[in-house]
Formats: C-alpha cells, sequence, structure tokens
C-alpha cells in the first residue's frame, strides 16, 4: 500500500465554489506532510506544509486529521488558476528518512 | 536567481544508446534528488545525494547512475537506454534532508522530457 493515496479526480468545480480534497496516509507517526502544486507540464512547487495545528494561506486552508489518518486541502473562492494537480507529500514509511509523493488530484475550475 | 536548472529539457534517444542528465543549484544545498514522473505513477525517487560525493539508491535505481562530484551538480545517467525509461526526469534539491518530523521543501527543477524509441 502507498503511504499517501489521493483521489486523482479531476474535482470540476465552477469558478467561485468552494472545493476541498483529502489525502489518507498509512503511517500513524507522521508528523509532517505538504502540499505541493504541478502544473501542466511543469515541475512542482510547494503549496503550503501542514501542521498539526491546520495552516492557513489565503484561500488555502490545509488540515491534519490523526484520528482519521487524513490531510486536506481546502480552497476557497476558487479560481481559475487555480487549475492544476494538487500532490499530497509525507514521510517514507517505516520510520525512514525522505518524502513520498501521492499521485495527485487534478482540480479544472471552470467559468 | 536560477535555483535548480536541468538540461536538456528534451531529448530522443534510440534502445540502447547512452546519455547524460545534468542538474545545477546555486542554492547551496547538501541533498540533491532525480525522480521520474510517469502517467499514474506519480513522483518517483530514482538516487539522492547527501553531499558532494555521495549517492544512494531510491524506490527505482535499476538502469541508472549518477554522480556528485561537485555541490551544485548532481548528474544522471543512463548506460543503455530502454523504452520503460520513457519519461519526464525532475531533480530537485533541498537545505535539508526530509525527516519524518522536521518540514522541508524541495524546490524542483523545470523538468527533462526523455522519449526512447
Amino acid at each position: 500500500r502507498k503511504e499517501v493515496e489521493q483521489d486523482p479526480g479531476p474535482f470540476n468545480v465552477p469558478e467561485g465554489a468552494t472545493v476541498a480534497f483529502n489525502c489518507t496516509y498509512s503511517n500513524s507517526a507522521s508528523q509532517s506532510f505538504f502540499w505541493y502544486r504541478q502544473d501542466c507540464r511543469k515541475e512542482p512547487k510547494l503549496l503550503m506544509s501542514v501542521y498539526s495545528s491546520g495552516n492557513e494561506d489565503g484561500r488555502f486552508t490545509a488540515q491534519l486529521n490523526r484520528a482519521s489518518q487524513y490531510i486536506s486541502l481546502l480552497i476557497r473562492d476558487s479560481k481559475l488558476s487555480d487549475s492544476a494537480t494538487y500532490l499530497c507529500v509525507g514521510p517514507s514509511g517505516g520510520g525512514a528518512d525522505g518524502l513520498t509523493f501521492g499521485k495527485g488530484t487534478h482540480l479544472i475550475i471552470q467559468p | 536567481n536560477a535555483g535548480v536548472t536541468q538540461t536538456p529539457k528534451f531529448r530522443v534517444l534510440k534502445t540502447g544508446q547512452s546519455m547524460t542528465l545534468l542538474c545545477a543549484q546555486d542554492m547551496n544545498h547538501e541533498y540533491m534528488y532525480w525522480y521520474r514522473q510517469d502517467p499514474g505513477m506519480g513522483l518517483r525517487l530514482i538516487h539522492y545525494s547527501v553531499g558532494e560525493g555521495t549517492t544512494a539508491k531510491g524506490e527505482v535505481p535499476d538502469g541508472y547512475n549518477v554522480s556528485r562530484l561537485k555541490k551544485q551538480n548532481f548528474l544522471l545517467g543512463l548506460e543503455s537506454a530502454a523504452p520503460s525509461q520513457t519519461s519526464v526526469y525532475f531533480c530537485a534539491s533541498s537545505r535539508d534532508y526530509p525527516r519524518p518530523s522536521g518540514a522541508n521543501v524541495l524546490t524542483f527543477g523545470a523538468g527533462s522530457r526523455l522519449t526512447v524509441l
């Protein structure tokens, strides 16, 4: 089983709507997670870190639910420019160092 | 500030040919990584380096070799290319090595698209 798993989508959302998607993880000891954004045919770029207390940056909110072992990303007032693939990133399994990437959730904001 | 630069951006090879992808970073990062990204597979780590002169295997190292002779450069080599190595290759670097409790950021290069016929 992959360490982090995401619904690949696509999520088709009208502009201005709120959208949320989750990423489940298997290693209960994991403490740090990230959301990266990847535009079509571009490199991944860090969107935000996910802290146990939650993290908010403008229209974006990331949260960690340890009890159910998932992290979430909420986007409010979605813009056309939010269309991208969002990668969930967490620690590698077994206590080893390193990161493992989810396969990504594809988001399409429609005008 | 260039960040992470990969060359070449595109390359077409025939089966059995060899080539080297070059990654250069100007952020004085200790750690460097090579990933490949395939449809439906996500990013998979090929090899990584924790400092000048060091290399280590990642998740999918077979068919690739790497070298880190200078801190700023990390080379990925294919000695005998195979169609299964058709992929988009990303180099990345970080100041610190990702740890379970850490808050580390990877900076990626723009990618190198390799097609093996």
